[in-house]
């Protein structure tokens, strides 16, 4: 099936400072990426879509300016969390969507874990 | 709205037995809906999805799923579990009538399998 790269699988950082995230579909062009978050032992909850060559769309209560998404190329899209806080340490999944419209299937990557000290 | 119930946080079953993983599903048009499987501290792998056809859908690793329209279920299942199912499923579904082009999760339920 199709791969979806996520990097780093896990990174630790100091309080006040950024982190960026990269999600790489490497066998498909994705169009449309979609970034989630999961709190321990919990669903996903869907953050923003992602589209490439415009603004992401953000979840109702999801701080754009705190999570900054950009969808580069079909097969790169970055989620930056800026100024980060202990409060943002959590596990986020990035998901890429093969096809066009409702009918194209989704591929997750491994998921990154973010410590904030 | 789409939305996906699953009302078991856990599920505990011995090694060789059958097991069931409930799902229930609300959508205004029709649904896709998914299982996928997670274990600790990796992304979601894809188990088995329905679009149309035969209620019955074949999926990874042994696992089947029945869809049932009347009910709004999509419940998950295995003839005999493995110690090495254990782990953390999501239902997930998509109402590409309302054009939804990304899934709602379920909760998750914690399938525990004892040898």
């Amino acid at each position: 099936g199709a791969v979806v790269s996520q990097h780093p699988s896990r990174v630790i950082c100091k309080s006040g400072t950024s982190v960026k995230i990269e999600c790489r579909s490497l066998d498909f062009q994705a169009t449309t990426m979609f970034w989630y978050r999961q709190f321990p032992k919990q669903s996903l909850m869907l953050m923003a879509t992602s589209n490439e060559g415009s603004k992401a769309t953000y979840e109702q209560g999801v701080e754009k300016d705190k999570f900054l998404i950009n969808h580069a190329s079909l097969t790169l899209s970055t989620l930056t969390v800026t100024s980060a806080h202990p409060e943002d340490s959590s596990f986020y999944i990035c998901s890429a969507l093969t096809g066009a419209g409702g009918t194209g299937e989704l591929f997750f990557g491994e998921g990154s874990r973010l410590t904030v000290l | 709205a789409q939305s996906v119930a699953q009302p078991e946080d856990q599920v505990n079953v011995a090694e060789g037995n059958p097991l069931t993983v409930k799902c229930t599903y609300s959508v205004s048009g029709n649904p896709y809906l998914f299982w996928y499987v997670q274990y600790p501290n990796r992304g979601l792998q894809f188990l088995l999805k329905y679009i149309t056809g035969d209620n019955l859908v074949k999926g990874s690793y042994g696992f089947e799923a029945e869809f049932n329209k009347s009910q709004t279920s999509f419940h998950l299942k295995k003839p005999s579990a493995l110690v090495s199912d254990s782990a953390l499923y999501f239902c997930a579904v998509r109402d590409i009538g309302a054009g939804y082009s990304t899934l709602t999760f379920g909760k998750g339920t914690m399938l525990l399998v004892s040898p």
